[in-house]
């Protein structure tokens, strides 16, 4: 089957750097997506990595291992309207967006 | 990005009732769109992915004929909850797959959402 893999819950503090992972399982790999979402609203896009290595945008930063079936997203210089949930999806070889469950990050004073 | 817009944002209705939910990409053609729901405190859920000109794709275990899906047009697609049910409110929200340069890059940018409160 099809899995892919986060932390439930995450806990940083302002100003600090926090890397949520993301592990992955899938029928084919055509790309692995970073979403942002905030509590009520619909997900956000952030990044996409279909080759391996970091990329880079700001104060976010995502990385991929495609032969580990890994990534993971770096948030850097946290701010409290960093507070959300970071969803990982990986799109398989059917061009189908598969879902992690998402990492609630809890950002702290 | 491209711009993705949803209607209602809100809706209470009385159980039994149809409701309709609109999902449109605003600055492009969206040939493919997606309807999830969301409970709370739980990760997306996809529902259909809706074709423009063709049936709707419904996934393992939602009913075709209680969620309707029309996409008449390329920047359109509808979702119709009929005869609404309390366990069937829950956050519904629609995406539009854009393709990047030269079709290499797809992603999917998301509508608001509409929340759905069924009494």
């Amino acid at each position: 089957g099809q899995n892919i893999d986060q932390p439930t819950e995450m806990t940083a503090t302002e100003g600090a750097i926090v890397q949520i992972n993301c592990t992955y399982q899938t029928s084919g790999f055509n790309g692995l997506f970073w979403y942002q979402q905030h509590a009520g609203e619909a997900p956000t896009f952030l990044s996409y990595n279909v080759l391996d290595g970091l990329e880079e945008k700001g104060r976010f930063s995502s990385f991929l291992s495609r032969s580990k079936g890994y990534s993971y997203l770096l948030l850097k210089e946290l701010q409290m309207k960093d507070s959300a949930s970071y969803l990982c999806a990986v799109m398989d070889s059917n061009y189908q967006l598969i879902w992690g469950a998402g990492t609630k990050l809890i950002i702290k004073p | 990005g491209a711009v993705v817009s949803q209607h209602p944002s809100w809706v209470i209705c009385k159980s039994g009732t149809s409701v309709k939910i609109e999902c449109r990409s605003l600055d492009f053609q969206a040939t493919t769109m997606f309807w999830y729901r969301q409970f709370p405190k739980q990760s997306l859920m996809l529902m259909a992915t809706s074709n423009e000109g063709s049936k709707a794709t419904y996934e393992q275990g939602v009913e075709k004929d209680k969620f309707l899906i029309n996409h008449a047009s390329l920047t359109l697609s509808t979702l119709t909850v009929t005869s609404a049910h309390p366990e069937d409110s829950s956050f519904y929200i629609c995406s539009a797959r854009v393709f990047g340069l030269a079709g290499f890059q797809e992603t999917q940018y998301f509508g608001p959402g509409t929340r759905l409160l069924v009494l």
